[in-house]
């Protein structure tokens, strides 16, 4: 059973301050690696796809990617009270299969 | 591009009855995907289509779960008969050809409700 593993939250952050939310993934080999934002009542939105080692940035938001430790982050700078809402982890397996298995995801609140 | 296209945005049946979502895929994605969002189980794949055809339904809950893609443009996930243990919310998503790989766009969902 691959599995994807977030922390529930909820995370509170102050407004301007730095987000960090973590990942972690059972299967070794997986390929890619998305984020997704989801407002409450809304269906998930692609934010961040990270593909390699190391950081991938995007504006306000950094991906980072650690293979070796089976394990993937964002982090988001200067957040909003926009940015309020549940970060899903999502991992595919590669290959010719498309499947993403996902986090539970973490409950972000951002403090104005 | 209108994306990922789903109705009923909301379903209320009851008990025993037959349910029938719908999902049309963007334009060009040839790989749609069924997935069911509640606050226990987080989104679960029910199924995926790739090129109109059935790949993994290792995600479908039981016989009463059934869905199909006749074509390219629209797929249905049947629920009969429909149960309270049902009700959540089910999304359907879909993504580009092989090589072009970035994740999945959702439609908006279905939210079911069995009393």
């Amino acid at each position: 059973q691959k599995e994807v593993e977030q922390n529930s939250g909820p995370l509170s952050v102050p407004e301007g301050a730095i987000a960090s939310l973590n990942c972690t993934y059972s299967d070794r080999g997986s390929q890619s690696f998305f984020w997704y934002r989801q407002y409450s009542g809304k269906s998930p939105e692609l934010i961040m796809s990270i593909y390699s080692n190391g950081d991938k940035e995007d504006g306000r938001f950094t991906a980072q990617l650690n293979k070796a430790s089976q394990y993937v982050s964002l982090l988001i700078r200067d957040s909003q009270p926009s940015d309020s809402a549940t970060y899903l982890c999502a991992v595919n397996s590669g290959g010719s299969n498309y499947k993403l298995t996902f986090g539970k995801g973490t409950l972000l609140t951002v403090n104005p | 591009d209108a994306g990922v296209i789903q109705s009923p945005r909301h379903e209320v049946t009851e008990m025993g009855q037959e349910v029938t979502l719908r999902c049309k895929p963007i334009s060009g994605h040839n790989s749609l995907f069924w997935y069911r969002q509640t606050m226990m189980r987080g989104l679960e794949l029910l199924i995926y289509f790739n090129n109109n055809v059935p790949i993994d339904d290792s995600g479908m809950p039981e016989d009463r779960f059934s869905a199909k893609m006749p074509n390219a443009s629209f797929s249905t996930l049947k629920i009969q008969p429909s149960e309270p243990r049902d009700s959540a919310v089910y999304f359907c998503a879909s993504t580009y050809p092989p090589g072009d790989y970035n994740g999945y766009t959702f439609g908006s969902g279905t939210r079911l409700t069995v009393v």
